[in-house]
């Protein structure tokens, strides 16, 4: 089956830094493009970074870009996001997602690892 | 950006309902259009990719219908275990993509 568990959130001041992970299982992971999309508490989704396969190729929105910074290790079958600069609106559930095969949506997504900013 | 709007915000229904949640593009986008449920606490499911392609394991009282720039889901007979949000979702710019806002499906 496939699984995806995030973990690193919490809590962090104005302007700080978290690292997230992503450890997947149940698939070959280095064959799939992998995204974190997050989810604000007023339930809105937003995807903030995405990656291919190989780690070559990335992608994100104007709202994180030049703070946030996706990665992925195939040999330990894991995404990361490395986020700095942290402002109060980053506050979010952030998840964990897997783009199918041959179709852009999001297959499967992780249980989500919560994230704060606070002054 | 492409801007997805989705109606109604809630939705009360009753058991054995059917129903029919709208998402309208700002924009054409073909039918690179994809819906998910979210039940309280969990995370988002796919239910619906390109407008209208099931997806194994999803019920098949859900169904998508539309292209360009008007899309419905449609569920055929509610049951207990649909209520919760539903979001839409294009592919048409990715990796630009955008979500709706959501439709709440809940218990009247």
């Amino acid at each position: 089956d496939v699984k995806l568990v995030e973990s690193g959130g919490g809590l962090v001041k104005l302007g700080g830094s978290l690292k997230l992970s992503c450890a997947a299982s149940g698939f070959t992971f280095s064959s799939y493009y992998m995204s974190w999309v997050r989810q604000t508490p007023e339930k809105r989704l937003e995807l903030v970074a995405a990656i291919n396969s190989n780690g070559g190729s990335t992608y994100y929105p104007d709202t994180v870009k030049g703070r946030f910074t996706i990665s992925r290790d195939n040999a330990k079958n894991t995404l990361y996001l490395q986020m700095s600069s942290l402002k109060s609106e980053d506050t979010a559930l952030y998840y964990c997602a897997k783009r199918g095969m041959t179709f852009y949506a999001m297959d499967y997504w992780g249980q989500g690892t919560s994230v704060t900013v606070s002054s | 950006d492409i801007v997805l709007t989705q109606s109604p915000a809630t939705l009360s229904v009753t058991p054995g309902d059917s129903v029919s949640l709208s998402c309208r593009a700002s924009q054409s986008i073909s039918n690179n259009l994809h819906w998910y449920q979210q039940k309280s606490h969990e995370s988002p499911r796919l239910l619906i990719k390109y407008a209208s392609q099931s997806i194994s394991g999803i019920p098949s009282r859900f169904s998508g219908s539309g292209s360009g720039t008007d899309f419905t889901l449609s569920i055929n007979s509610v049951e207990t275990e649909d209520f919760g949000m539903y979001f839409c979702q294009q592919s048409n710019s990715w990796p630009q993509l955008t979500f709706g806002a959501g439709t709440k499906l809940e218990l009247k």
